[in-house]
């Protein structure tokens, strides 16, 4: 199984700055024949279930505020929060669904 | 608009069973990959299975095969999990989510649902 390793595992940043998750794969989940990454970026609050943010590592979703961003290839992914809000506080998680079964790295939580 | 509503959770005693369902609308559910994740408490995600939008593929966690199995009914617009020889560390909550893209079959997941509670004691 692809194993996806998130750093740093919690993470706090002042309101406005820049924030930085990392997201390292055991495999490539770049698909040569599409070009595409695999992976996902989701966002939890306390709650309520997981909420997609980012997909094929850099498409962010409809309704998603454009300080999130998502980049990297291949192994190496990265979310980026440009300028740190109150509502972004919550745990955040990458996941891979370039194998048949997928897998989520651990989490990282970002706080104020 | 979208919804994906899990019932079938409870406490259960460790060895006995439970299944799980997950009634969606407010799109062609035939159509959608969809899949089952839970989340112990306190814990991060963890994938369980996925089953493609006939039926036809189905696979599962380590952590689960064998013992779970993943189902749906087209025509009820339900997704279904039994879960069999429950232990300790099943206890979860289970979402239910569905495949970003229509008739895909490695996709994100776009829409979960608010979850259903399962507690393993005895």
């Amino acid at each position: 199984d692809i194993v996806l390793t998130q750093s740093p595992d919690s993470l706090a940043v002042s309101l406005g700055e820049r924030a930085t998750i990392n997201c390292k794969s055991s495999q490539k989940i770049l698909f040569n024949s599409n070009r595409k990454n695999y992976l996902a970026w989701y966002q939890q609050k306390p709650g309520q279930p997981p909420k997609l943010l980012i997909s094929w590592a850099s498409a962010r979703e409809s309704g998603v505020p454009d300080r999130f961003s998502g980049s990297g290839s291949g192994t190496d992914f990265t979310l980026t929060i440009s300028s740190l809000q109150a509502e972004d506080v919550a745990v955040y998680y990458c996941h891979q669904y370039y194998t048949k079964e997928s897998t989520f790295g651990q989490g990282t939580k970002l706080e104020i | 608009q979208v919804k994906l509503v899990e019932s079938g959770g409870g406490v259960v005693q460790p060895g006995r069973s439970l299944r799980l369902s997950c009634a969606a609308s407010g799109f062609s559910f035939s159509n959608f990959g969809m899949h089952w994740v839970r989340q112990a408490p306190g814990k991060g995600l963890e994938w369980v299975a996925v089953i493609w939008k006939d039926g036809s593929n189905k696979y599962y966690a380590d952590s689960v095969k064998a013992r779970f199995t993943i189902s749906r009914d087209n025509s009820k617009n339900t997704l279904y999990l039994q879960v069999n020889s429950l232990r300790v560390e099943d206890t979860a909550v289970y979402y239910c989510a569905r495949n970003l893209g229509e008739n895909g079959d490695y996709e994100p997941l776009d829409y979960w649902g608010q979850g259903t509670l399962v507690t393993v004691s005895s």
